[in-house]
């Protein structure tokens, strides 16, 4: 079946500008989850929701970020004010929430804020 | 001190021979362990996942977990060139739905 989607792939934008990434879990997916992965270092928690629970923003850094899950699907991640130490590949998971499961990766998007 | 840490390397290793990646973590109350594999420019895909103490195969793949040491370790026998990737060790604290906390990785190259 489809994997996890996101889009856009590659968006560049001017620093103080807002963008809006989106994923698109795989189908029957309760949970979703954003990371960041900045140039040569590993991955960076930034939220995640699980069904109809409270979502955990505890990795987001700064109240310039912010996320929404629509429908208990599809995700946008917002960055409002972007500055260039945004910029970053942001990579969305999705997961079935079981005991001992799998969170499988989109192919993120490229963001570079020049 | 890092929560997960792993060599960066690059970590050089003839075609054939044994790789063997190490990942020490902090949080003694973690649970859950994986180690995925990223080729440049690609998004992280799970190779193993471990939960409990000892060995865990898989094909040519063994992950080691102790936690009383607070390490996890991944074997990968008989390496191809195609096992040449960015190895990610991941932690969880608890078993189900969760944030992991990933390490920087550690760059494999495994030479013809």
């Amino acid at each position: 079946g489809a994997g996890v989607s996101q889009s856009p792939s590659n968006k560049v934008t001017e620093k103080g500008k807002d963008v809006e990434l989106r994923c698109d879990p795989i189908s029957g997916h309760t949970a979703l989850y954003w990371y960041r992965q900045s140039l040569g270092q590993g991955l960076e928690f930034l939220i995640y929701f699980q069904g109809n629970s409270a979502p955990d923003k505890s990795g987001l850094p700064s109240d310039r970020f912010s996320a929404e899950r629509t429908g208990g699907s599809v995700s946008t991640l917002t960055i409002q004010r972007t500055q260039q130490e945004d910029s970053a590949v942001y990579l969305c998971a999705s997961s079935l929430a079981r005991t001992e499961e799998t969170q499988y990766f989109g192919p993120g998007t490229r963001l570079l804020v020049l | 001190q890092k929560e997960v840490e792993q060599n960066s390397g690059p970590l050089s290793v003839p075609e054939g021979a044994i790789a063997s990646l190490n990942c020490t973590y902090s949080d003694r109350g973690s649970q859950s362990f994986f180690w995925y594999r990223q080729y440049s420019g690609k998004s992280p895909e799970l190779i193993m996942s471990i939960y409990s103490n000892g060995d865990k195969e898989d094909g040519r793949f063994t992950a080691q977990l102790n936690k009383a040491s607070q390490y996890v370790s991944l074997l990968i026998r008989d390496s191809q060139p195609s096992d040449s990737a960015t190895y990610l060790c991941a932690v969880g604290r608890g078993r189900g739905a969760q944030k992991l906390v990933f390490g920087q990785g550690t760059r494999l190259t495994i030479n013809p």
